[in-house]
């Protein structure tokens, strides 16, 4: 079970209004994801972080901005929601697993935040 | 960059029937193909994955076969129950930089 944690679970906001979704893991791990789900359920890599102070743009152009201050926190933050940003938002985090001198990097995800922008 | 296709989107079985869903992928340089489940309304939970040094893994009811010459990999669920019913993402390219497929929607039918 991946201890990744997202608030939070559903937000309904009108727009223009500024918005601040919450990641964190209790992992340890240094990589850090957002990914963006359309209705259609695919996957769109929007941000990513490979430490603290390391954010990067990912695959689809997003108006929404990441920070990455402490390991085990990566906040998304939309300044000014629209209706086009309604969407499931998902944040995940990469690390090793296992012990021994077999070291694999795996991916998990938290459970998504559902947006509504009205 | 990678691009990863997956097949079917939808798929149906009847309870204890098998159900296989395939990918393939484009970049050589691809070691890592995990399986997500995402069920309604949480996030995607992953159940199998393969590095390429490997040519199949099995856990219970779940297999995965991975075919690096062809570029292709699939998912083999055996007797299938209504909890396997989800949507099952693959996904390519290092455990740092994924892409992942559209999707298959499975369902078990009673």
């Amino acid at each position: 079970e991946a201890d990744i944690y997202q608030t939070p679970r559903y937000l309904v906001i009108g727009t223009g209004k500024k918005i601040t979704l919450e990641c964190s893991q209790t992992m340890g791990h240094d990589k850090m994801y957002w990914y963006q789900q359309d209705p259609g359920m695919e996957l769109h890599l929007i941000h990513y972080s490979y430490g603290v102070n390391s954010t990067e743009k990912g695959d689809l152009s997003s108006e929404s901005t990441v920070s990455r201050i402490r390991t085990e926190h990566f906040p998304l933050t939309l300044e000014s929601a629209r209706p086009s940003h309604t969407s499931q938002y998902l944040c995940a985090s990469s690390g090793l697993l296992g012990g021994g001198v077999l070291y694999q990097e795996t991916q998990y995800f938290g459970p998504g935040t559902r947006l509504l922008v009205l | 960059g990678e691009n990863v296709e997956q097949h079917p989107s939808t798929l149906s079985v009847q309870e204890g029937d098998s159900a296989v869903i395939k990918c393939t992928y484009s970049d050589s340089a691809s070691n890592y193909f995990p399986w997500y489940k995402q069920e309604l309304g949480k996030g995607p939970q992953l159940i199998i994955d393969i590095r390429s040094n490997v040519g199949e893994k099995k856990d219970q009811r779940i297999a995965v076969t991975l075919n690096k010459t062809a570029k292709h990999f699939s998912l083999h669920i055996t007797e299938t129950q209504p909890e396997d019913s989800a949507v099952y993402f693959c996904g390519g390219g290092t455990a740092s930089k994924l892409t992942f497929g559209t999707g298959t929607r499975l369902q078990v039918t009673l």
